[in-house]
């Protein structure tokens, strides 16, 4: 079964780093999202994206987010500047159509580490 | 908006017997529901889901889960439960225009022997 890989599985980074988590979402897919999972807390919305721009954005997703599909297969999110609070799970997710609708296809995440 | 509650944050349930994690959302019209399941160190994985028709869905792993619009509620069931299920389940709300689904807090299952 076709499955949404990221990369990599875990990032640490030191605070006021750059960091671009890297996700390919299933290839027939054309939606694609974002989420995050802080350390016991519940999974939060960050964004989603079709048709090359952003189509939903949370109140979590300001300036410092960026997200981009620079090719074809690949679905990246950066942080511009990492703050300790930024430590998460992030999880990228894939659908056909749009999530209200049709099931998300979740990565296993990556784990984010802000020192 | 929609909103999803999961009273319960840890359940613990003998292996062989049977399993109903509760789940109640928020929405004025009909919702889309889901259920994920995350094992530890994995992504999530969707058990089952409900759009229209028959409130009683059926998915994966032998899970269940019923609609019921009059209590708002989406309650995911098991008829015995295997060592294996140990893990998070979240309830999810998604709503027909919208873009996201909105995740509960989770339900930890342990499974004892």
């Amino acid at each position: 079964e076709p499955e949404v890989t990221q990369t990599p599985s875990h990032q640490v980074t030191q605070m006021g780093q750059e960091v671009i988590l890297r996700c390919v979402p299933i290839s027939n897919h054309l939606y694609f999202y974002w989420y995050r999972q802080i350390l016991g807390q519940k999974v939060e919305f960050l964004v989603s994206f079709y048709n090359n721009e952003i189509s939903e954005k949370s109140e979590i997703f300001d300036d410092q987010f960026s997200v981009e599909r620079p090719d074809g297969s690949n679905f990246t999110l950066k942080i511009r500047s990492t703050k300790l609070e930024d430590s998460a799970m992030y999880f990228c997710a894939s659908s056909e159509e749009q999530g209200g609708r049709s099931p998300l296809h979740f990565g296993n995440g990556t784990r984010l580490t802000v020192t | 908006a929609q909103s999803v509650t999961q009273p319960d944050i840890h359940i613990t349930v003998s292996e062989g017997a049977s399993l109903e994690l509760r789940c109640n959302y928020s929405y004025g019209a009909t919702p889309y529901l889901f259920w994920y399941v995350q094992s530890p160190g994995q992504g999530l994985q969707l058990l089952l889901k409900y759009f229209s028709g028959d409130t009683l869905v059926q998915g994966i792993k032998g899970f269940e889960a019923e609609f019921k619009r009059s209590q708002s509620s989406f309650n995911l069931r098991k008829p015995s439960v295997h060592w294996s299920d140990a893990a998070e389940y979240f309830c999810a709300v998604g709503a027909q225009g919208f873009q996201k689904l909105v995740f509960g807090t989770g339900t930890r299952l342990l499974v004892s022997p």
